[in-house]
């Protein structure tokens, strides 16, 4: 119940194309969705969040999107670049239990 | 130097070695957590101290002994390591505990032999 499970592993795309990666979570107290990007070399760093009151959230390039009945989301990356190349993590926490419980991660390649 | 620090980069013991992992943080930020970071895996919190006293503690063998002297800094002591804990520890460390953004250092990846 505590898990999140995120897919794809791994995922090549063309430069412009719209890699879309998805976590599903099966805690109905989780209320705070973040994604992180990690970088070779670096840790992992805050790209976007969502609250379940909300079905999607955009922040540049990077969307959110949330299906609270299915309990899952996805993170959806518009006009991607070679340099989102990255390993991305999605994560859900809730109130009675701050600790961040982690997908196992997509490697994301864009082709120039 | 800004951000999160960790040091060193990379760490290579034998099993019957004794060495320390340092984290330092330049935020002046309140919680400070250590995670493991294995291939292919969920990142795994291992230790999270806030104000200096440790609040959680994930079942982490006792081969891991964490350190926090201070909310700048946390230490991540290792002995008696076997092969299967190489990986990167990334140290992280936020405002307070809580659903507050983490940030994050670069991580020391330790092999152990």
């Amino acid at each position: 119940q505590q898990q999140v499970k995120q897919s794809p592993q791994s995922l090549i795309v063309q430069k412009g194309g719209i890699p879309i990666i998805n976590c599903a979570y099966e805690n109905t107290a989780f209320d705070y969705f973040p994604w992180y990007q990690q970088f070779p070399g670096k840790g992992p760093a805050l790209l976007i969040a969502i609250r379940p009151d909300v079905s999607e959230k955009k922040e540049g390039r990077f969307t959110i999107s949330f299906n609270k009945s299915a309990k899952q989301f996805s993170l959806h990356i518009m006009d991607s670049q070679p340099g989102d190349s990255a390993t991305y993590f999605c994560a859900a926490s809730g109130r009675s239990n701050y600790q961040l419980i982690w997908g196992a991660g997509t490697k994301l390649i864009i082709k120039p | 130097e800004t951000g999160v620090t960790q040091t060193p980069r990379h760490l290579v013991m034998g099993m019957t070695n004794k060495k320390s992992l340092k984290c330092e943080q330049h935020l002046g930020h309140n919680a400070m957590y250590w995670y493991k970071q294995s291939a292919k895996k969920p990142l795994e919190l291992m230790f999270v101290y806030s104000l200096e006293e440790r609040v959680e503690n994930n079942s982490v063998p006792s081969r891991f002994s964490p350190e926090c002297p201070n909310s700048s800094h946390l230490f991540l002591h290792l002995h008696t390591l076997q092969p299967e804990d190489s990986a990167l520890y990334l140290c992280a460390s936020s405002p307070q505990q809580g659903r507050n953004e983490q940030f994050f250092g670069p991580g020391t990846r330790l092999t152990v032999l």
